[in-house]
């Protein structure tokens, strides 16, 4: 099946720094790559989706300045949190859609980043 | 009126024992369903994909939609201790969709 991969698993900064989350589609290319944020006992909420080589679209409420999103290629996707602060603590998770080989659109996840911020 | 409604449990069962998880849905332009399985603090699996109304079986899974009520279940046969997780139903609407709506999750917990 196929695999999407995250860097870092888990991540602990101080308040004003900026972290920069890595997802990699290992086995695929991704024409769209998608980011969410999920907060203990709670769904996964969407962030953005970027398609390759264009623009991030951010979803209602998500700040695009705070939170950067690079597609430069069809197997790497990053976001990057800048001045992060300890409202920005959470469990940030990428997501790929091959929408080359198949026609389901089905989402691989990958295993999801922990940020913390001190 | 949330997209979608899901009992976030928590949900303990013997081990063995058919296990129904299920969410409703508002809006009728959805189209694709899925179920993802999520163990603590990892991203999300994906189980089962259907995109029409009726059972789509998978080993123990079944995937069940029924499109009038806007109501999707999954059942689980002879649980297991390894199916403890927490269940994700999931719901995009028709073809070329760019977001997916996700539910909150159930927590299963099966006991040996």
């Amino acid at each position: 099946g196929a695999v999407v991969s995250q860097h870092p698993s888990w991540v602990i900064c101080k308040s004003g720094t900026s972290v920069k989350i890595e997802c990699r589609s290992l086995d695929f290319q991704a024409t769209t790559m998608f980011w969410y944020r999920q907060f203990p006992k709670q769904s996964l909420m969407l962030m953005a989706t970027s398609n390759e080589g264009s623009k991030a679209t951010y979803e209602q409420g998500v700040e695009k300045d705070k939170f950067l999103i690079n597609h430069a290629s069809l197997t790497l996707s990053t976001l990057t949190v800048t001045s992060a602060h300890p409202e920005d603590s959470s469990f940030y998770i990428c997501s790929a859609r091959d929408g080359i080989r198949t026609s389901t659109d089905t989402q691989y996840f990958g295993p999801g980043t922990r940020l913390t911020v001190l | 009126q949330k997209e979608v409604e899901q009992d976030p449990g928590p949900l303990s069962v013997p081990e063995g024992a058919i296990v129904s998880l299920n969410c409703t849905y508002s809006n009728s332009a959805f189209q694709y369903f899925m179920w993802y399985r999520q163990y603590s603090r990892k991203g999300p699996e994906l189980l089962m994909y259907t995109y029409s109304s009726g059972n789509k079986e998978d080993g123990r899974f079944t995937a069940q939609v029924d499109k009038s009520s806007k109501y999707i279940s999954l059942f689980i046969r002879d649980s297991q201790p390894s199916d403890s997780a927490t269940y994700l139903c999931a719901i995009a609407n028709s073809g070329g969709y760019q977001k997916v709506t996700f539910g909150t999750g159930t927590k299963l917990q099966v006991i040996p």
